[in-house]
C-alpha cells in the first residue's frame, strides 16, 4: 500500500529564508507527485505536480520541488519565504495506474514571523 | 481550470439526525469523486473513493451504512451522515478528477459538520 510521510510538522522561519519541506513514499510503481498548500481558512490548493519528464518541477509562488526516484523523494523548496507563504504544505502521491486515488501525508505547518 | 463547489459550507444537527453535503463539478465531467475527512490540525483522510454510476469504494474502517456516498450524474456527488453523532463533527472535503485533468484532482472548499 502506499503511504507518504513528511518529516516536519511544524517548521518555523523568519522572512528571506529558504524552505525546504521533506516528503518521502513508498510505493514500488509509477507515481504522481503533488504538493498543496491550504492557507488559512481556504481550501487546498495545488501548488505543483510531477508526472513525468525533468524532475525538477516548478509551481507557483516560487516553488519548486526535486522528484528523486532513487530517495523515494519529493521535496519542496523555496528559495525565499515570506510572510504570506504561512499555511499548512501536504504532499500527496497517487500510483500512476490509471486510478485517482491520492494519498496524504500528514501535512506541515509553516509560520513564517514577519 | 476546474472548479468543484460543496453545499452547504456550515451545518449544525441535533445528534441521531442526517445530513446531506453535495459536492458538484462545475465545468467538467468527474468521472470520480472523492470524499475526505479532516480533523483539526491533522491531514486529510480518504473516506471513499465513488465513481459515475457505480457503488463507492470505502475506505478501511469507514463505516459504509454511516456514510452514504450517490454520484448519480457526472457533475455531482452527495454524502449523507446518518444518524450523525457528536464524534462525527469534522471538516469533510470532496475532490472530483476526470477524463483530461491527467490524474489530478480538484478540491472543493469543503463542509464544516457540527453535531450538538
Amino acid at each position: 500500500a502506499q503511504s507518504v510521510s513528511q518529516h516536519n510538522h511544524h517548521v518555523i522561519l523568519s522572512e528571506a529564508a529558504s524552505l525546504e519541506l521533506g516528503c518521502n513514499y513508498s510505493y514500488g510503481g509509477t507515481v504522481n507527485l503533488f504538493w498543496y498548500v491550504q492557507y488559512p481558512g481556504q481550501h487546498l490548493q495545488l501548488l505543483l505536480k510531477y508526472f513525468s519528464g525533468d524532475p525538477l518541477v516548478k509551481g507557483i509562488k516560487g516553488f519548486e520541488a526535486e522528484f528523486i526516484k532513487s530517495k523515494f523523494s519529493f521535496n519542496l523548496r523555496k528559495p525565499s519565504v515570506q510572510w504570506s507563504d504561512t499555511a499548512e504544505y501536504f504532499c500527496a502521491v497517487n500510483a500512476n495506474t490509471g486510478g485517482f486515488k491520492t494519498i496524504f501525508g500528514a501535512g506541515t505547518r509553516l509560520f513564517v514571523k514577519a | 481550470g476546474a472548479v468543484v463547489s460543496q453545499h452547504p459550507s456550515r451545518v449544525i444537527c441535533k445528534s441521531g439526525t442526517s445530513v446531506k453535503i453535495e459536492c458538484r463539478s462545475l465545468d467538467f465531467q468527474a468521472t470520480t469523486m472523492f470524499w475526505y475527512r479532516q480533523f483539526p490540525k491533522q491531514s486529510l483522510m480518504l473516506m471513499a473513493t465513488s465513481n459515475e454510476g457505480s457503488k463507492a469504494t470505502y475506505e478501511q474502517g469507514v463505516e459504509k451504512d454511516k456514510f452514504l456516498i450517490n454520484h448519480a450524474s457526472l457533475t455531482l456527488s452527495t454524502l449523507t451522515v446518518t444518524s450523525a453523532h457528536p464524534e462525527d463533527s469534522s471538516f469533510y472535503i470532496c475532490s472530483a478528477a476526470g477524463q483530461g485533468k491527467n490524474n489530478e484532482q480538484f478540491f472543493g472548499p469543503g463542509t464544516r459538520l457540527t453535531v450538538l
